[in-house]
């Protein structure tokens, strides 16, 4: 399977705990956004990554929240000491970018379903 | 400040016939719009997307129509499918580079065809 891959598909937390998300883009992209979307509501952007590098994390809370894309290995949404208002589903989604051009279009991983009790 | 918009949060529509899902933005920047359509406990997937420099787009069944001084796009779906029961929604991009394919999403609308 060439797509998103997003793990935990679930997670469970108590309130206070961290949650950490992993997202590994499609093969040969090198960006990476992540979006919360919370129940009934749509898909809010959080942060854009590309290796190494935040590109913009305007979406971001600024606190308990925080996202890397490492040189080896999955993206990373980190949520440290979990509230009930951050149960949402989770998603990420890669592009890849050539020079020159933009083709607009983001794929999308399953998701990551938190949920805080 | 919500700038894109789907003002219809759900549509109810016979098999067979047209749906029509309606979408509007308010950044002047935005160039590029595409249609995701989202299943319950599955990731949003792409349908159709127009670039600003269009007005119409057409992939078989769906056709995407953009309004650029109303600032406004729509889908159509025609004839509509039981299988295209799903949460549609609309998604813009900006011409900001420094973006690089960053989406903003409207609210969706929820579609449900009636066999």
């Amino acid at each position: 399977n060439a797509g998103v891959m997003q793990n935990p598909r679930h997670l469970v937390r108590r309130r206070g705990q961290e949650a950490r998300l992993r997202c590994s883009p499609m093969k040969g992209h090198s960006h990476v956004y992540w979006y919360r979307q919370l129940p009934e509501e749509g898909l809010k952007f959080m942060v854009y990554l590309q290796k190494e590098n935040i590109i913009d994390e305007s979406g971001m809370p600024k606190e308990r929240f925080s996202a890397e894309f490492p040189k080896e290995g999955p993206s990373i949404l980190r949520i440290q000491q979990v509230v009930r208002g951050d149960s949402a589903a989770y998603f990420c989604a890669s592009s890849l970018i050539l020079a020159g051009t933009r083709s607009g279009e983001l794929f999308f991983g399953e998701g990551s379903r938190l949920t805080v009790l | 400040d919500q700038q894109v918009k789907q003002n219809s949060p759900s549509l109810s529509v016979q098999e067979g016939r047209i749906s029509i899902l309606n979408c509007d933005y308010t950044n002047s920047m935005f160039d590029y719009f595409l249609w995701y359509k989202k299943y319950p406990a599955e990731g949003p997937t792409f349908l159709i997307s127009i670039s600003s420099i269009k007005d119409k787009n057409e992939d078989g069944r769906f056709t995407v129509f953009l309004n650029k001084s109303a600032k406004h796009l729509s889908l159509h779906i025609v004839p509509s499918q039981p299988g295209d029961s799903a949460v549609y929604f609309c998604a813009a991009s900006s011409r900001d580079q420094a973006a690089g394919n960053k989406l903003t999403f409207g609210g969706g609308t929820r579609v449900l065809v009636k066999p």
